[in-house]
């Protein structure tokens, strides 16, 4: 199976720092990685999909890059509607594993 | 608009049985593969299950495999989850999730990009 590790696990930030995360693969997974946000007692909401590619009305601030084992969300200025979980998925390979999660939390 | 509505979670004993559903509407549903993820309470998404948009293919967790099996019925809009042999472990919110639409360069050859979910029915197993 492909480990899918984040990091950093929590993230305390202020309104408008610029924030990036990190998700590596155990092994090539090519550019098919996403990027979910998930508010407590929420569905998860797709942002990043083929590791770059914004969703369809998911603000710019979020931006993705990166490819083979590792990938990066970023949110360039860090708005109060972000404060969530995010979690990185693969979809190269059954079965398809999630990151553990990083939590954005109000500094 | 896009919707995916969960039901069929409860309460139920170890050993017992749960089918869940997932009632879709706003798309062209047979053109969309569809998972079952589950979250256990204050933990991680974990993926269960995958079904093509015809019913011909699924992939399972090991956690689940010989357990669980997925089945959609094109004709209602409608996924199903039966879950038999329930453990204590199985205890978590279950989400549908809509994959996208197969497009060349978009997809790797395990499929598409999940874009859209239910809002999830919880299922607790508990003597």
């Amino acid at each position: 199976d492909i480990q899918m590790t984040q990091s950093p696990s929590t993230l305390s930030a202020s309104v408008g720092d610029r924030v990036t995360i990190t998700c590596r693969a155990s092994q090539s997974i090519s550019s098919w990685l996403a990027w979910f946000q998930q508010k407590p007692g929420k569905a998860p909401k797709l942002l990043i999909y083929k590791a770059s590619i914004l969703e369809s009305g998911v603000p710019s601030r979020f931006s993705g890059s990166g490819s083979g084992t590792e990938f990066t969300l970023t949110i360039s200025s860090l708005q109060p509607d972000d404060f969530a979980t995010y979690y990185c998925q693969q979809y190269d390979a059954y079965p398809r594993t999630f990151g553990q999660g990083t939590k954005v939390e109000i500094k | 608009e896009v919707q995916l509505v969960d039901s069929g979670g409860g309460l139920v004993q170890p050993g017992g049985s749960l089918r869940l559903s997932c009632a879709a509407s706003g798309f062209t549903f047979n053109n969309h593969a569809m998972s079952w993820v589950r979250q256990a309470p204050g933990k991680g998404l974990e993926w269960v299950s995958t079904l093509g948009g015809s019913g011909g293919s699924a992939d399972y967790a090991d956690s689940v495999k010989g357990r669980f099996t997925i089945s959609r019925d094109n004709s209602k809009n409608t996924l199903y989850l039966q879950m038999s042999s329930l453990k204590t472990e199985d205890t978590a919110l279950y989400f549908c999730a809509r994959h996208k639409r197969w497009r060349l360069g978009y997809c790797s050859s395990a499929g598409c990009s999940v874009d859209f979910w239910g809002q999830g029915t919880l299922v607790t197993v508990s003597s």
